[in-house]
């Protein structure tokens, strides 16, 4: 049971590059979630998926897609990199436990740097 | 603008000392989740409250949420080198979600 898996760790784009951050959870979790991390600013929550087939925006959509191939993965798209999208990006699984409290696991976390 | 405001932004203790982290805000939330973070590493889930007035105690760690659920504290007892990191509050109210500026908490030995 890996729970919450990233790739890449780290990654450098020139602006303008595109690339794909992928995200993978083995725990039968319908909902997941990216954000971004930003020193002094917490996280904020870009886009997340409540179930298989269904995205929606969070607070800091602009400049981001993403993709809920299926139950375990989400992936996170940067179709034109910025140096403004440098940033640590967590993605998150969550679920509901016997209890009915919410609880969220967290990935490792992708470090990117846009020159 | 943080819809959740965390303070104190840093906190820097001696081993044995108590701290109390404060979340507070101006929007009520139907839960509200610590979580703890390491450098280099993913948030790792404290607790999760969800009924104003409501105490949840984890070893030395106690967690409030305020009557009117806006607002939330973070208390340590005791504290050891262990539990430097930064903390941060999530607040939820119908799948929105908030996250905290975070508290930088030190402890040192």
């Amino acid at each position: 049971n890996a729970g919450v898996t990233q790739t890449p760790k780290f990654q450098v784009l020139k602006t303008g590059q595109s690339m794909t951050l992928q995200c993978a959870q083995d725990m039968n979790h319908n909902s997941m979630y990216w954000y971004r991390q930003d020193p002094g600013m917490g996280l904020r929550l870009i886009y997340y998926s409540a179930s298989e087939g269904t995205t929606d925006k969070g607070e800091v959509p602009n400049g981001y897609n993403v993709s809920r191939l299926n139950k375990r993965e989400f992936s996170l798209r940067l179709e034109s990199a910025a140096p403004s999208q440098t940033s640590v990006y967590f993605c998150a699984s969550r679920y509901l436990t016997r209890d009915q409290l919410e609880t969220q696991y967290f990935g490792p976390g992708t470090r990117l740097l846009v020159l | 603008t943080q819809l959740l405001e965390q303070s104190p932004q840093f906190l820097s203790i001696q081993e044995g000392e108590n701290l109390t982290v404060y979340c507070n805000s101006s929007s009520v939330f139907s839960s509200l989740q610590w979580y703890r973070q390491e450098p280099g590493e993913g948030p790792v889930l404290l607790v999760t409250v969800v009924t104003g007035g409501e105490v949840k105690k984890l070893k030395r760690l106690t967690f409030q949420f305020g009557d009117a659920r806006k607002d939330s504290s973070l208390h340590i007892t005791a504290a050891q080198p262990g539990d430097t990191g930064l903390y941060l509050c999530l607040g939820e109210d119908d799948y929105k979600l908030s996250f905290g500026a975070g508290t930088t908490v030190t402890v040192r030995a």
